[in-house]
């Protein structure tokens, strides 16, 4: 099991440009969530998945957000354009759908918007 | 919007002490309680999930209790160590859909 992999796990842009995220959860798993940590707010729930639907997008910040999840083992996370504001660590979890799983992280993307 | 609290923010302790924080989160709807360890410059790992009023867990010399009626959760430490310095999260899912609704955490810190 190799865990939650998300890359890149550094991201340095410029104001304007596209960020792409990217995460592979673990196989096997139902859900896969993205999170962002900020000092401000902790951690916010962005959006979620179900077997690659997306369930709740309520909390995605404005149209500039957008994810995906063409299949199982893949799912990302675009920003375009960025602003400093975006600055922050991008979390990717998963976690099967019983009621007594938790969820497993990946190690984060940490992006910073100049 | 659900209000999962978590207290003390931050709390700072000597090795050997034993300490507990405390999650709240809402009395309605309760389907699960998650505990998470955050370690600086790593990602958040699962310590428990609690489904049961009254639930009881333990790994090692940490323990947390559940009160679904009343809406806390205690997370306990006991003989704490330099190693469990840490941020603490606990996270609330109300109902099936497993939306987990975090709080903002308390940082753990153990002098030695």
């Amino acid at each position: 099991d190799a865990g939650v992999i998300q890359s890149p796990r550094h991201e340095v842009t410029e104001m304007g440009q596209e960020v792409t995220l990217r995460c592979k959860p673990i196989s096997g798993h139902d859900y896969l969530f993205w999170y962002r940590q900020t000092m401000m707010r902790g951690l916010e729930l962005l959006i979620y998945f179900n077997n690659n639907v997306p369930i709740d997008d309520s909390g995605m910040p404005e149209d500039r957000f957008s994810a995906k999840m063409p299949n199982a083992s893949f799912s990302t996370l675009k920003i375009q354009p960025s602003e400093p504001r975006d600055s922050a660590v991008y979390f990717c979890a998963s976690g099967r759908d019983t009621y007594n799983s938790p969820l497993h992280f990946g190690n984060g993307t940490r992006l910073t918007v100049t | 919007i659900l209000n999962v609290e978590q207290s003390p923010q931050s709390l700072h302790v000597q090795e050997g002490d034993s300490t507990n924080f405390t999650c709240s989160f809402p009395s309605s709807n309760f389907y699960a309680l998650h505990w998470y360890r955050w370690e600086t410059a790593k990602s958040p790992e699962a310590l428990f999930v609690m489904t049961l009023n009254g639930d009881e867990k333990k790994k090692g010399r940490i323990s947390a209790t559940l009160n679904t009626k009343e809406g806390y959760s205690y997370l306990y430490i006991k003989g704490s160590q330099p190693e469990d310095s840490a941020t603490y999260l606990c996270a609330f899912r109300g109902g099936s859909n497993y939306k987990l609704t975090f709080g903002k955490g308390t940082l753990l810190t153990v002098n030695p």
